[in-house]
């Protein structure tokens, strides 16, 4: 079994201030990685993934993730956010090898609040 | 491309009654996965199908159905509903490889009263 811990529920921060949203997981065997972004009254958006390779992750709107196998983990960061960015956000894994068919476990989401 | 349509985007139904939800996938993928979320219980698999076949399933009560049509299309079925069953039921497609990225749709919110 698998599960993803999104180690905080909500995360205020000033407008172009850097922010780190934190992801720890846990599974028996290797695992893909994503972060999604959910807006208001919308379904989710995917940030980012990782499969292999570099552990650090680019993606879209400027955000980033390293993965750190040791420590289980897979955080999230963008070193200046805007009004745009509050949304809630998800950690989720999936099985590694090609056995997952389409499923992801999630976390249980963080929202992220972004002051002026 | 178009992304990944669901239909109705908002329904109303009460207990006991059954409800079947319509997600259409991104033209070529063949994967079509499920979804509830719910403010308790977060995001939580339902299933997914592949080519008609369901391929894997979430630990859901039998009352939740769901099937997969030729042109990838996919409906999700809930019957005797109940009040715990009110939550936001996504669908996301991708071309069915583990690798691959889900596409997610805007969702279906169903209320049950």
């Amino acid at each position: 079994a698998q599960s993803v811990t999104q180690l905080d529920s909500q995360v205020p921060v000033f407008e172009e201030a850097p922010v780190e949203l934190r992801c720890n997981y846990s599974s028996s065997v290797s695992v893909y990685l994503f972060w999604y972004v959910q807006y208001p009254n919308q379904g989710l958006q995917l940030l980012l993934k990782y499969l292999s390779g570099s552990t650090l992750v680019k993606g879209i709107n400027g955000f980033e993730a390293e993965f750190n196998k040791s420590q289980t983990s897979f955080h999230l960061r963008k070193p200046s956010v805007h009004i745009s960015d509050t949304a809630e956000y998800f950690c989720a894994v999936a099985n590694a090898g090609g056995t997952s068919y389409g499923k992801l476990t999630f976390g249980q989401g963080t929202i992220l609040t972004v002051h002026p | 491309k178009a992304g990944v349509t669901q239909t109705p985007r908002y329904l109303i139904k009460t207990r006991g009654q059954q409800v079947t939800l319509s997600c259409s996938p991104i033209s070529g993928h063949r994967s079509v996965s499920w979804y509830q979320q719910t403010p308790g219980q977060g995001l939580q698999f339902l299933f997914e199908y592949f080519s008609e076949t369901q391929r894997n399933k979430g630990n859901f009560p039998g009352r939740f159905s769901g099937r997969q049509f030729s042109n990838s299309r996919s409906e999700m079925n809930v019957s005797t509903l109940e009040l715990g069953d009110s939550a936001l039921y996504l669908c996301a497609s991708s071309p069915g490889q583990g690798t691959d990225t889900q596409y997610f749709g805007p969702g279906t919110r169903l209320t049950v009263l």
